[in-house]
């Protein structure tokens, strides 16, 4: 089990606004380390969505945006499109385990 | 374009070393602006950070660091991934991807489609 918590699932109608939550602790999040999101659609590898805690490489939406306070970090996904339907994993580094990602949140457009 | 493919034996047995490979295009590993990850995925689980090698030295996570290596075939423009001792718990879909060191932290921005190893008999 990762030390980054994500809720296994979060579901939203097309155009609702859902956020992911990523939840560490002193020696992750809350000491300092950044946070990167990931969006693996059905049978794909992950692709980059979000890094340095809140930007957006070129090419993702701007319905995408990462925050970070404390020991947790949150993905908003405004709009929410069916193509948005995919699993999300946070990244960070743990002092004691290195770089670690995060438990994984399943997106489910209703 | 930064293109990364997986290949390798899809069935490795109990005990021997799953070695894989990842041929880049579109940009030399040689350049040491750029770390070598290799991360995995068990079937239906989430995403595990095995390690990656960069010109300053090489990382692992600590749950694997004893069994594995990952190295450069700069010549053929490729990423090796070694794991020794391998049990059926080392079954899972393996990605090399591109990492980047920067102001924004640690993170990958290429992957590779990946490739499934099963470890059975």
């Amino acid at each position: 089990q990762s030390v980054l918590t994500q809720p296994p699932s979060v579901s939203g109608a097309p155009g609702q606004r859902v956020t992911i939550s990523c939840t560490g602790s002193s020696s992750n999040i809350g000491a300092g380390y950044d946070v990167h999101w990931y969006q693996q659609l059905p049978g794909t590898a992950p692709k980059l969505l979000i890094f340095g805690n809140t930007n957006r490489p070129s090419g993702v939406p701007d319905r995408f945006s990462g925050s970070k306070s404390g020991t947790s970090a949150s993905l908003a996904i405004s709009g929410l499109q069916a193509e948005d339907e995919a699993d999300y994993y946070c990244q960070s580094y743990d002092s004691s385990l290195s770089h670690v990602f995060g438990t994984g949140t399943k997106v489910t457009v209703l | 374009q930064v293109q990364l493919q997986e290949s390798g034996p899809g069935l490795v047995k109990p005990s021997q070393t799953l070695s894989l490979t990842c041929t880049v295009s579109g940009g030399s590993i040689s350049s040491g602006d750029y770390y070598w990850n290799w991360i995995r995925q068990h079937p239906g689980k989430g995403l595990e950070w095995i390690g990656y090698f960069h010109n300053s030295g090489s990382t692992y996570t600590p749950s694997l660091k004893t069994r594995v290596t990952i190295s450069l075939l700069t010549s053929k423009n490729q990423v090796s991934l070694k794991l020794s001792s391998v049990t059926a718990a080392d079954t899972a879909v393996y990605y090399c991807a591109r990492g980047i060191y920067d102001s924004s932290g640690f993170y990958q921005d290429y992957w590779g489609q990946g490739t499934l190893v099963t470890v059975s008999t």
